[in-house]
């Protein structure tokens, strides 16, 4: 299936340090999208990029996309205790209605 | 605006009982979308809905079922709980029929506890 896969498992940094996360998955693609969650809380959407694009930036955000390594990363800058939370790459092909997630980067950032 | 609302918000039962799950979308979302999360993985998609109808599904068993109303809310009924459908359910709405182009709006969940 066209399942993303985080690396690492889990990250704990301190505040005002760089927390970069990796996604890989297997066949090609429309887009990859980025979610964040909060314990036990519903998803927020990040950030959106698409195949035929190679970084994307949204605040403290940096995504960039590599379909030649069918592999994506994403790149919080300066980062607060307000970002700990799990982290989830969704890539997304036409032909399938839903997205799927992996298990997640947890991140835990140390005020 | 509201975003997605879900009730209720946590909800326990037993084996071998019946639940509902309840949806509202986003205001002008017509796709509505299920998703199981079960504790450290991530969500699993169940079903999608546009227009009333069922445009996907996921590897669920037969006891679990949806259905979408002429307002775009929609239910998720699980019969028959197991000890293993204890998961926070997901809702997520979106523009039009999910083509993965279009983002998807989460709500908080529902958190279910099967006993």
């Amino acid at each position: 299936s066209q399942q993303g896969e985080e690396d690492p498992q889990a990250l704990s940094i301190q505040e005002g340090e760089n927390a970069t996360m990796n996604c890989s998955y297997k066949t090609s693609i429309n887009n990859l999208q980025w979610y964040r969650q909060n314990s036990g809380r519903g998803l927020v959407h990040l950030i959106l990029i698409r195949s035929n694009e190679r970084e994307k930036h949204s605040g403290r955000l940096r995504v960039t996309l590599d379909t030649s390594k069918k592999s994506s990363s994403l790149l919080i800058t300066a980062s607060r205790a307000a970002d700990t939370a799990s982290y989830f790459c969704a890539p997304a092909d036409t032909g399938r209605r839903a997205l799927t997630f992996g298990s997640g980067t947890r991140l835990q950032v140390q005020p | 605006d509201a975003g997605v609302t879900q009730s209720p918000t946590h909800l326990i039962k037993t084996r071998g009982q019946h639940v509902t799950l309840r949806c509202s979308p986003i205001s002008g979302h017509k796709s509505v979308s299920w998703y199981q999360q079960v504790l450290g993985q991530g969500p699993q998609f169940i079903f999608q809905y546009y227009e009333k109808e069922e445009r996907g599904r996921g590897n669920f068993p037969d006891r679990f079922s949806a259905r979408q109303f002429p307002n775009y809310s929609s239910e998720l009924n699980v019969n028959a709980l197991l000890l293993g459908d204890s998961a926070l359910y997901l809702c997520a709405s979106s523009l039009t029929q999910v083509k993965l182009t279009d983002t998807q709006y989460f709500g908080p969940g529902t958190r279910l506890t099967v006993l």
